[in-house]
């Protein structure tokens, strides 16, 4: 099993519209949890790290749910510029990522 | 600050050719990554340094791959002899304070071997 599996998509949203999608990990012991964010042909960048509360940044909101060990973003109001792949990431001893969840926002 | 510098941008090769990638990590970051990226595998990780040291080289696929860090603004990651199906993007990251949580990626390495 995986250590990180995510849906990969493609996700196709119309402008505007909210789109939202989850990853689920297989170690309960781990601590930190993160969104990365891929463009095509470019590194991963780091979005927003995942709070135990939830947390949002801006039109982006991040969940956890560690009794069912999985972890969700939600993007309101997309843009075209969230066109992107998103990698769910996990932190035990090193980080984990997962394969990414493709989004393409069409006008 | 420039970010994490990777050299070459792109590589091709024929394979059985050593191979080797260069890094330099953020100036003060004490954690140093190398990550390979295939659209079978997903990203994964090869290796990591702390303050120099490799910490776990688990991820390293076999003895053919080699890395080391001879100081805290340069590190190589070399293939011996390459296969083709070591064709990926090699990505280096380091982290380091003040947000230690987060890992910088350089803009990675394109390999082709033939």
């Amino acid at each position: 099993r995986k250590e990180v599996e995510q849906d990969p998509g493609p996700f196709n949203v119309p402008e505007g519209a909210t789109v939202a999608f989850n990853c689920t990990y297989s170690n309960s012991a781990s601590q930190s949890f993160f969104w990365y964010r891929q463009d095509c042909r470019k590194e991963p960048k780091l979005l927003m790290s995942v709070y135990s509360s939830g947390n949002e940044d801006g039109r982006f909101t991040a969940q956890l749910n560690r009794a069912s060990q999985y972890i969700s973003l939600l993007i309101r109001d997309s843009k075209l510029s969230d066109s992107a792949t998103y990698l769910c990431v996990v932190r035990d001893y090193k980080l984990s990522f997962g394969a990414g969840t493709t989004v393409t926002v069409r006008a | 600050d420039a970010g994490v510098i990777q050299s070459p941008r792109h590589e091709v090769t024929e394979m059985g050719q050593e191979v080797t990638l260069r890094c330099k990590p953020i100036s003060g970051h004490d954690y140093l990554f190398w990550y390979r990226q295939t659209m079978m595998r997903g990203l994964e990780l090869l290796i990591y340094f702390n303050n120099n040291v490799p910490i776990d080289d688990s991820g390293m696929p076999e003895d053919r791959f080699s890395a080391k860090m001879p100081n805290a603004s340069f590190s190589t990651l070399k293939i011996q002899p390459s296969e083709p199906r070591d064709s990926a993007v090699y990505f280096c990251a380091s982290s380091g304070p003040p947000r230690g949580n987060e890992q910088f990626f350089g803009p990675g390495t394109r390999l082709t071997v033939l």
